[in-house]
């Protein structure tokens, strides 16, 4: 079974800074992908950015960008220029490629943005 | 992308009794899965359906969770006989393409579920 771990349950960053959310997960699978999704307090599930495993080249999304160490198996999420609307919580997701197409979630990150 | 929508919003029950769960695609979609979330915890999977079947389930989902299409339209959860311990948020959630297993999945806005 694959797990995925979110070490820092809570994070805080001042307003145009960037910050760190660290990602990560255990598997002996060699294809798969890995996602953020962002949780606002209106609890909606919205998709940040996907990475997948077979790319070398780390996936970018305006300010969000990924760490992706494919031998460590890590997958961090890089916000730079934070704004007020990025608080929410931050979950990681794994994907087998090959599987039942279900999505394991990390426990999350909460993130505050400050002014 | 257009994602989905759930109804309802949010839905109070009684200990035992049967709640059904809506999710209605935007557009014609092959796959579509259900999770939960309780309040405080992570997303768990519970189900993915495909092509009218049910292509993998959790542990979770255990007898008293049923999941259809019966419309060919509107893509239902069923839970049979509601606990306290089902109270949580319902996500539905579709895959972008419908393609294939690495679709990337898009999630609906939930169903809460209060059971007293």
């Amino acid at each position: 079974a694959q797990t995925v771990t979110q070490s820092q349950p809570e994070m805080s960053v001042q307003e145009a800074e960037t910050v760190t959310l660290s990602c990560t997960y255990d598997t002996s699978e060699s294809n798969y992908y890995l996602f953020w999704y962002k949780q606002p307090p209106s609890r909606q599930m919205i998709l940040v950015i996907r990475q997948e495993a077979y790319k070398q080249q780390n996936a970018t999304e305006n300010r969000f960008s990924v760490n992706f160490q494919k031998a460590a198996k890590s997958f961090s999420l890089k916000i730079s220029d934070s704004q007020l609307g990025d608080t929410a919580m931050y979950f990681c997701a794994f994907m087998r490629a090959n599987s039942g197409y279900a999505l394991n979630f990390g426990k999350g990150t909460s993130l505050l943005v400050t002014p | 992308e257009p994602e989905v929508t759930q109804t309802p919003s949010h839905q109070v029950t009684q200990m035992g009794q049967e709640v059904i769960l809506r999710c209605v695609p935007i557009s014609n979609h092959l796959y579509f899965y259900w999770y939960r979330q309780i309040l405080g915890q992570k997303v768990e999977f519970l189900v993915s359906f495909y092509n009218n079947e049910i292509s993998e389930k959790s542990e979770i989902f255990d007898d008293q969770f049923s999941v259809e299409r019966p419309d060919g339209s509107n893509f239902t959860l069923k839970i049979r006989s509601t606990k306290l311990e089902d109270s949580a948020m319902y996500f539905c959630a579709r895959g972008s393409s419908g393609r294939g297993v690495t679709d990337t999945q898009y999630f609906g806005p939930g169903t809460r579920l209060t059971v007293l």
